[in-house]
């Protein structure tokens, strides 16, 4: 069956500007998580949805960092003026109630100049 | 922080069988221990997972010692495609109040040589 998409797949913007990524997890998943994964580094997690809520948000880096789910299902990051920092690769992952595997879309990778 | 150390690389013949360590000597009687590998530029991809026993799947089997402070990923025939940075991680059930996230460390890069 079709895995955990990610749009875009290559985000290049300038500093200042917001950015908006897109989740599509596995049909049925209930559970949806973004991670990050800058040049060199881990992956670290940024925000886990159960449903349409996030009991996670701890590791947004900051205010301008905030996702949404609607529906369930599809999930949107949004990065507000954006910084060189930010530049990373933003992942998505779901996981369903019953399995707790977690699968990994793609990712998107972001580049702010 | 990660609860599991790996040498940082390894190399192996192609053909043979790569046996990837990892420590996780503080590991609790809740937590399973998870593999995951990631190809460049590619998003990580789940391998296997356990919690004491062995585990057998149609990429890799997975040895946790008795005492479960320790594991070994086996690729029984490695291939150039198995070339990645595989990740060995700790996680608590969620339903046992265990946090949903996973806690990637710096993993351990392989390389598969013709």
């Amino acid at each position: 069956g079709a895995g955990v998409s990610q749009s875009p797949s290559n985000k290049v913007t300038e500093k200042g500007k917001d950015v908006e990524l897109r989740c599509d997890p596995i049909s049925g998943h209930t559970a949806l998580y973004w991670y990050r994964q800058s040049l060199g580094q881990g992956l670290e997690f940024l925000i886990y949805f159960q449903g349409n809520s996030a009991p996670d948000k701890s590791g947004l880096p900051s205010d301008r960092f905030s996702a949404e789910r609607t529906g369930g299902s599809v999930s949107t990051l949004t990065i507000q003026r954006t910084q060189q920092e930010d530049s990373a690769v933003y992942l998505c992952a779901s996981s369903s109630r019953t399995e707790e595997t977690q699968y990994f879309g793609p990712g998107t990778r972001l580049l702010v100049l | 922080d990660a609860k599991t150390t790996q040498p940082p690389s390894m190399d192996c013949a192609e053909g043979r069988a790569a046996n990837l360590p990892c420590n996780h000597s503080t590991i609790s009687g809740n937590e399973y221990v998870y593999w995951y590998r990631q190809i460049h530029s590619q998003g990580p991809q789940y391998i296997i997972h356990g919690l004491k026993n062995n585990e057998t799947n149609e990429m890799a089997s997975l040895i946790i010692t008795e005492d479960r402070k320790s594991s070994t990923l086996i690729l029984p025939h490695a291939t150039l495609r198995d070339t990645a940075v595989y990740y060995c991680i700790v996680r608590p059930w969620v339903t046992q109040g265990g946090s949903e996230k996973l806690v990637f460390g710096k993993g351990m890069k392989l390389t598969v040589n013709p």
